[in-house]
Order: structure tokens, then C-alpha cells, then sequence
């Protein structure tokens, strides 16, 4: 099955800074996910992003599909953001996805 | 509009003791997915549906069984809990119907612990 690795796996910011979390998947997909699980463990579904770019708010999301890998980006990072960050990518029919293990980032006062 | 509800949020079974989880969402979801989550892990699709009557296995389907006699619900059952089988279980749907991949949306998840 498809391989998924997000790096790096814990990420420690300032209030205000600005950071960047990679998604690198071993093969073809035609769904790709980023979730952001809170502390009280809810999944929120932040950005469905196959392929291209796309923005809301202070997070936007890249996917170039045919370097397999895709890209979150935070900016002015806020301690609301603290959490971990879930990539999950599926390659056929069903909408079957595979997580990746997940990055944790704590966001500081 | 609840969106997936996800019933009960935490339970403590005894080894050899079996249970329901429920699942149910109103979005008029054709797709449906069980997962379980490990600490410090990713999601492990457990199993899915595409539709009512229609159910497949995923990853790591040993120990559960599905059902979906309805669009809206999707109980997961353990039938003789084992420690192995302690972890958070969320439930999650998508629109899926003629185009198969949709943003999945999740449910707030089950805690169960087997003592």
C-alpha cells in the first residue's frame, strides 16, 4: 500500500511565527487530506487538495501531485493552532485513506 | 445539521465482553468509514461502505464487524473485546456518490478502554 511520511514529527513555534509541514507519499494518489486533530482529540478536516494550491485564512496548502508530496503552511501561527497535524492520502475508488503518523506542533505564548 | 454523531464517547469493557459502537450522520453521505486511532499513531481504516447494504473491509478489520442497513447509520461491533482492541474509534463520512473522492468529515470519536 501506499507509504506516508510528514516531517518533521514535532515542531515547537513562538506566537507569530511561520512554518511549513511536508507530506511526501510513495506513489500515485487522487485524494489527498490535511486534518488538524485539537487537544480534545475533534478531526477537522482543513483542506482537500489533490493537486494545486488553496488558501483559507492563515493556512494555505499546496499538492504537486507528480513529485508526490504536499505542503501546509501556517502563518502568524496562533496557540489555537497547537495540535497534530494529519496527512492522508488515498489512490482509488472508495475514498479510502491512509494517515500518515501525524505532526505534532505546539504553538507558545 | 449534526453532522456524524458518534455514540457512546467513552466506555470500559471487561476482556471477552462485546459492545455496539453507533455512528450516524445526516449529510445524506453515501460513503462510510470506521477507524481506530493508537496513541501516538495515525488512523487505521478498520472498515467502509459505499452504501447501505454494502460494507468492505479496510486495513485492520480482525475482531469488528459492520453493518448498514441505512444511509445514515454504520454501528461497529466488537464481539469479545480484547486488550489490543483499546483505542479512540472515530467514525467519518464523505459525499462519494458519482464522484468517489470527497472531503471526509469525522465524528468526535469513541474512547474504549478493555480492562
Amino acid at each position: 500500500g501506499i507509504q506516508v511520511e510528514q516531517s518533521p514529527p514535532d515542531l515547537i513555534l513562538q506566537e507569530g511565527a511561520n512554518s511549513t509541514l511536508r507530506c511526501n507519499f510513495s506513489d500515485s494518489v487522487n485524494n489527498l487530506q490535511w486534518f488538524h486533530q485539537n487537544p480534545w482529540g475533534q478531526l477537522i478536516n482543513l483542506f482537500y487538495i489533490p493537486s494545486g494550491t488553496k488558501q483559507n485564512g492563515r493556512l494555505s496548502a499546496t499538492t504537486v501531485a507528480t513529485e508526490r508530496y504536499s505542503l501546509l503552511y501556517i502563518s502568524s501561527s496562533q496557540t489555537t493552532d497547537s495540535g497534530v497535524y494529519f496527512c492522508a492520502v488515498g489512490a482509488g475508488a472508495n475514498s479510502k485513506l491512509t494517515f500518515g503518523k501525524g505532526i505534532t506542533l505546539s504553538v507558545r505564548p | 445539521n449534526a453532522g456524524v454523531t458518534q455514540t457512546p464517547k467513552f466506555r470500559i469493557l471487561k476482556i471477552g465482553q462485546s459492545m455496539t459502537l453507533q455512528c450516524t450522520q445526516d449529510m445524506n453521505h453515501n460513503y462510510m468509514y470506521w477507524y481506530r486511532q493508537d496513541p501516538g499513531m495515525g488512523l487505521k481504516l478498520i472498515y467502509y461502505s459505499v452504501g447501505a447494504g454494502i460494507t468492505d473491509k479496510g486495513e485492520v478489520p480482525n475482531g469488528y464487524n459492520v453493518s448498514r442497513s441505512t444511509t445514515e447509520d454504520f454501528p461497529l461491533r466488537l464481539e469479545l473485546a480484547a486488550p489490543s482492541q483499546t483505542s479512540v474509534y472515530f467514525c467519518a463520512s464523505s459525499q462519494g456518490q458519482t464522484i468517489s473522492n470527497q472531503p471526509q468529515h469525522f465524528g468526535d470519536g469513541t474512547r474504549l478502554s478493555i480492562l
